[in-house]
């Protein structure tokens, strides 16, 4: 079946504009979750969908940084106007969450930001 | 206090080589446990669960100490495919249930 998606694979833009990263997951999967990677680092979390609860967007950088899941279903984060600093592979993942909390992510390929 | 913490390695063993990594989380509550591998410019995968009895899949041992809050992944007989970045996972909890807390990863490569 059709894992996660997300687009554009790559995305170059230039220091002070907008870019919007779009994820679509799997389908039937409650939670959705934003993170970043930086060549040579760890996942950073950003942010957490779960169906219609206010989400956790306790690891948003800063207040440049903003995601929306409309339907329960796609979800897009967006960055404005972006600094060098944002450059990184933004990952995104999907899973269904049980109530002890054991779940596995499944995670799309990313989206790769260069900000020049 | 992170998380979760592991040792981030690099680790270099030649094949057939048996290795272990080790990982401490900081939540005495957290229930759920994994080993997810990352391969060079590709996104984590799942590699397997943890389980509080210890489990082993193939050539992969996991194993958890909750007292010690302590969980380790053993590799028997190394292949060169082994190459990756192993990252150690644990859940969140209360209200962060839903939450996975991701180590930084501990990089393993296998020579020929």
């Amino acid at each position: 079946g059709a894992g996660v998606s997300q687009s554009p694979s790559n995305k170059v833009t230039e220091k002070g504009k907008d870019v919007e990263l779009r994820c679509d997951p799997i389908s039937g999967h409650t939670a959705l979750y934003w993170y970043r990677q930086s060549l040579g680092q760890g996942l950073e979390f950003l942010i957490y969908f779960q169906g219609n609860s206010a989400p956790d967007k306790s690891g948003l950088p800063s207040d440049r940084f903003s995601a929306e899941r409309t339907g329960g279903s796609v979800s897009t984060l967006t960055i404005q106007r972006t600094q060098q600093e944002d450059s990184a592979v933004y990952l995104c993942a999907s899973s269904l969450v049980h109530l002890a909390g054991g779940h596995e992510q499944f995670f799309g390929p990313g989206t790769r930001l260069t900000v020049l | 206090r992170k998380e979760v913490e592991q040792d981030p390695g690099p680790f270099n063993v030649p094949e057939g080589a048996t290795v272990a990594f080790n990982c401490t989380y900081s939540n005495s509550a957290s229930q759920s446990f994994f080993w997810y591998r990352q391969d060079c410019r590709k996104e984590p995968k799942l590699l397997m669960s943890v389980y509080s009895s210890g489990n082993e899949d193939g050539r992969f041992t996991a194993q958890l100490n909750r007292a010690s809050q302590y969980i380790s992944l053993l590799i028997r007989d190394s292949k060169l495919s082994d190459s990756a970045t192993y990252l150690c996972v644990v859940n969140g909890r209360g209200s962060t249930l839903g939450r996975l807390y991701f180590g930084r990863g501990t990089q393993l490569t296998v020579w020929p």
